[in-house]
């Protein structure tokens, strides 16, 4: 079956520091690339919405200027959290989509950011 | 806003049991319904519901979509340790920004 992979796993940053994880459709090729972000005891947020080559939709309440991402091919999209602080420490997903359809997306195994 | 209710936030059950998670929705655009079970990474995906009334199965697990009342269930029977996790229910919702909203989830304890 389709697979996703993220790198990093986890992550362990300073206080102002970037991070960029980076998601890979591994077997197939993800038109849509879904970014979510989920808090102990909370449900996965969607954060963006991204197409293979083209600005990602932000949901409402996401700074895009803080969390950057880019959807260069097909199989790869890096989320980069710039001048991260403790509050953007989280457990970050993401997830391929084909054919734009959201109900169709499979779900890559994470990123633990610990930002100090 | 687009919003999923999932009820029990959580359930402790013996092993054997059986279980019913309740998920039900108000948005404005209903494509599907979705539940994934979530252990300590990314969600893995059980079912997907478009249609109301058809049963969904797989094993123990079974799920219907119930859309005059917005609601599905999930069921499980016979329970068993490995059953242990978070339940999760999403709805796909279509249109020009098609994406899954998300319940808070069911937090499963099966003991044995």
């Amino acid at each position: 079956g389709a697979v996703v992979s993220q790198h990093p796993s986890w992550v362990i940053c300073k206080s102002g520091t970037s991070v960029k994880i980076e998601c890979r459709s591994l077997d197939f090729q993800a038109t849509t690339m879904f970014w979510y972000r989920q808090f102990p005891k909370q449900s996965l947020m969607l954060m963006a919405t991204s197409n293979e080559g083209s600005k990602a939709t932000y949901e409402q309440g996401v700074e895009k200027d803080k969390f950057l991402i880019n959807h260069a091919s097909l199989t790869l999209s890096t989320l980069t959290v710039t001048s991260a602080h403790p509050e953007d420490s989280s457990f970050y997903i993401c997830s391929g989509g084909v054919g734009g359809v959201a109900d169709t997306q499979y779900f890559g195994p994470g990123t633990r950011l610990t930002v100090l | 806003e687009d919003k999923v209710v999932q009820s029990p936030l959580s359930l402790v059950v013996h092993e054997g049991d059986t279980v019913t998670l309740n998920c039900s929705y108000e948005v404005t655009n209903f494509r599907s319904l979705l539940w994934y079970k979530q252990e300590k990474k990314a969600p893995t995906f059980l079912f997907m519901l478009t249609s109301s009334g058809i049963e969904k199965k797989s094993g123990r697990l079974s799920s219907i979509l119930d859309k005059k009342e917005l609601s599905s269930i999930l069921n499980i029977t016979a329970t068993q340790t490995g059953d242990s996790a978070i339940y999760l229910c999403a709805v796909g919702i279509k249109g020009g920004s098609e994406k899954l909203v998300f319940g808070k989830g069911t937090k499963l304890t099966v003991n044995p």
